[in-house]
């Protein structure tokens, strides 16, 4: 498997429902990020997560990071249609040119 | 709020021409990076800039890319000679610190090769 792969693939809940997608990976990292992508545009970011940290907040997102696991997951609380979206993770490993390594996204569906 | 754009937004050329893809990363950031994503595919590393130089690129950033900060301000990105396979979604990002900070994207350029 790749680095930074995200579980499920897709993910279709009712608005107001919380929605979790996980992230896994395979070497070391400093830093995990979460983004978004609407349909065919750009890619907002949403939280970065330092591998010593284990569990950040931002608003109603959380997200989480198990460096004994390598994984993360992305906990989007009282969902809205507007969070219909893909949703990825990508990894900085230790090294210091900030390449970033995403995922192939968890497509999220919001239904109103 | 301080972001990253670039331009064109779309881009259409015919197979074996050259094509420029233009960034202005956040002002005071110091590391560029360049991104692409085929369509229906994740997004993939190319290339990070820092003070001038490449400090790594990507097995699929061959001779055929190149990148240049001609002034200050702007980032490019030049394929040489455009491929069909070269047809995506090119971002352009930076960030303050490579390995301890949030990468900002831009809205990306789509690149389409006839």
């Amino acid at each position: 498997s790749q680095q930074g792969e995200e579980d499920p693939q897709a993910l279709s809940i009712q608005e107001g429902e919380n929605a979790t997608m996980n992230c896994s990976y395979k070497t070391s990292i400093n830093n995990l990020q979460w983004y978004r992508q609407n349909s065919g545009r750009g890619l907002v970011h949403l939280i970065l997560i330092r591998s010593n940290e284990r569990e950040k907040h931002s608003g109603r997102l959380r997200v989480t990071l198990d460096t004994s696991k390598k994984s993360s997951s992305l906990l989007i609380t009282a969902s809205r249609a507007a969070d219909t979206a893909s949703y990825f993770c990508a990894t900085d490993r230790s090294s210091n040119t900030g390449k970033l390594i995403f995922g192939q996204g968890t497509t999220l569906q919001v239904k109103p | 709020e301080p972001e990253v754009t670039q331009t064109p937004s779309h881009q259409v050329t015919q197979m074996g021409q050259e094509v420029i893809l233009r960034c202005v990363p956040i002002s005071n950031h110091l590391y560029f990076y360049w991104y692409r994503q085929i369509l229906g595919q994740k997004v993939e590393f190319l290339v990070s800039f820092y003070n001038n130089e490449i400090s790594e690129k990507s097995e699929i950033f061959d001779d055929q890319f190149s990148v240049e900060r001609p002034d200050g301000s702007n980032f490019t990105l030049k394929i040489r000679s455009t491929k069909l396979e070269d047809s995506a979604m090119y971002f352009c990002a930076s960030s303050g610190v490579a390995g301890r900070d949030t990468q900002y994207f831009g809205p990306g350029t789509r690149l389409t090769v006839l």
